[in-house]
């Protein structure tokens, strides 16, 4: 099966701007997951989204949003964009049903911020 | 709040020999880890997993072993290939919340 799709790869844009990534989670993953990877600070979580539905939140300012469709797919979009906001943003699905599990990551999108 | 921590950012080791990765944790609440491959310019992939209830988990050449008592986990690679140098996350998770808090990552160097 198909798996977790982010779109675009790269991406530049100039401070101040917003911008929206895209995932498309595996088919009958129900949630999405969302990290910023940056140089020596791993991969720092964003948000989680279940049924259109954010169910978990990590630290980061509201600059930073997301939402769910019905198809599962995530979008997740930065507003007025800083220079510390380049990095590897990294999608995730997983389907939560058993209680052991993990995550399937997409290839990231790099955003680079000028 | 860095829960997990990986304190060696690379590991160098001769082809044939073990890669042993480590993985700190502060949450007592964490019931769940798993240990993630990266290659650059791809996203993390999955490679062993370990719940609180066990202390050990082997898949092929890899086994994680967890020091619950510690808070301590670790990756063993026997023999170590050219092929698994990647960078190397450790991830936990706490009971019945779907956030996983990632380390920040080991660089494995397998020299042939």
């Amino acid at each position: 099966k198909a798996g977790v799709t982010q779109t675009p790869r790269y991406l530049i844009k100039t401070r101040g701007q917003q911008v929206t990534l895209s995932c498309s989670p595996i088919s009958g993953h129900r949630s999405v997951s969302w990290y910023q990877q940056t140089p020596g600070q791993g991969l720092q979580f964003l948000f989680e989204y279940f049924s259109e539905t954010q169910r978990n939140k990590g630290n980061f300012p509201g600059r930073f949003s997301g939402r769910q469709f019905s198809n599962s797919r995530s979008e997740m979009n930065v507003s007025t964009l800083e220079l510390g906001d380049s990095a590897l943003y990294l999608c995730a699905s997983s389907d939560p049903s058993g209680d052991l599990y993990g995550y399937t990551f997409g290839s990231g999108t790099r955003l680079t911020v000028v | 709040d860095q829960q997990v921590k990986q304190n060696s950012p690379s590991l160098s080791v001769q082809e044939g020999r073990i890669s042993i990765l480590n993985c700190d944790y502060t949450n007592s609440m964490f019931d769940y880890f798993l240990w993630y491959k990266k290659y650059p310019a791809e996203g993390p992939t999955f490679l062993i997993s370990i719940s609180s209830i066990k202390d050990k988990n082997e898949d092929g050449r890899f086994t994680v072993f967890l020091n619950k008592s510690a808070k301590h986990l670790s990756l063993h690679i026997v023999p170590s290939q050219p092929g698994d140098s990647a960078v190397y996350f450790c991830a936990a998770r706490r009971v019945g919340i779907n956030k996983f808090y990632f380390g920040s990552g080991t660089k494995l160097n397998v020299k042939p």
